[in-house]
């Protein structure tokens, strides 16, 4: 049973571009939730999603940032118009549904640098 | 919306008992609390879980007062792989949207 994939490991980008980051919840998992983590910093609550819908993204920069998570298919993560500051690990977590006391279960992350 | 803190690091060495312990003075009640473990450009892995009381598995012990303003991950005779950094999750998910506050980390050195 594979676990949470995240695709690409590491990405690079110039200023001003865009950076899409994907997320493949484990099977059976119809709830994806994204994470940043700054260098030597802990992990940061962007935004919770199930198939289609955007359940909170209270934790999600107001510009630049979006998150989707299609019927078929990954959860995305978009970043536009790319700046320094958002070099960070991004990790997307998933799990089975959205009781209380489900587990997350995370992925390997995506390592953006932004030169 | 729960505020959780834990120690910056902590020192241990090899085969002792390391207890960490998060403060989340904010918990609601339907809040459960989730410790994970993480080590370097690796994403965080699932210790273990509670809600009350205390929780056993293979690798953790989970203290939970009856407060529940606080919790205890205690991770025994640990070994060199142990050195990682550990977090707490206090949450609660529901439909209507999730508050999720990850402590800031405990960085756990286990010696020699």
């Amino acid at each position: 049973n594979a676990g949470v994939m995240q695709n690409p490991r590491h990405l690079v980008r110039r200023r001003g571009q865009e950076a899409r980051l994907r997320c493949s919840p484990m099977k059976g998992h119809s709830h994806v939730y994204w994470y940043r983590q700054l260098p030597e910093e802990g992990l940061k609550f962007m935004v919770y999603l199930q198939k289609e819908n955007i359940i909170d993204e209270s934790g999600m920069p107001k510009e630049r940032f979006s998150a989707e998570f299609p019927k078929e298919g990954p959860s995305i993560l978009r970043i536009q118009q790319v700046v320094r500051g958002d070099s960070a690990a991004y990790f997307c977590a998933s799990s089975p549904g959205g009781k209380l006391s489900d587990t997350q279960y995370f992925g390997p992350g995506t390592r953006l640098t932004v030169l | 919306l729960a505020k959780t803190t834990q120690p910056i690091s902590m020192d241990s060495y090899e085969g002792q008992e390391v207890n960490i312990t998060c403060s989340h003075n904010n918990i609601a009640t339907n809040d459960y609390i989730t410790w994970y473990q993480q080590f370097p450009s690796q994403g965080p892995r699932f210790i273990i879980q509670g809600y009350k009381t205390k929780v056993t598995n293979e690798v953790a012990s989970l203290f939970i007062p009856a407060d529940r303003k606080s919790s205890t991950l205690s991770l025994p005779r640990v070994s060199l792989s142990d050195t990682a950094v550990y977090y707490c999750l206090v949450g609660e998910v529901k439909a209507a949207g999730n508050k999720l506050t990850f402590g800031g980390g405990t960085r756990v050195l286990v010696k020699p």
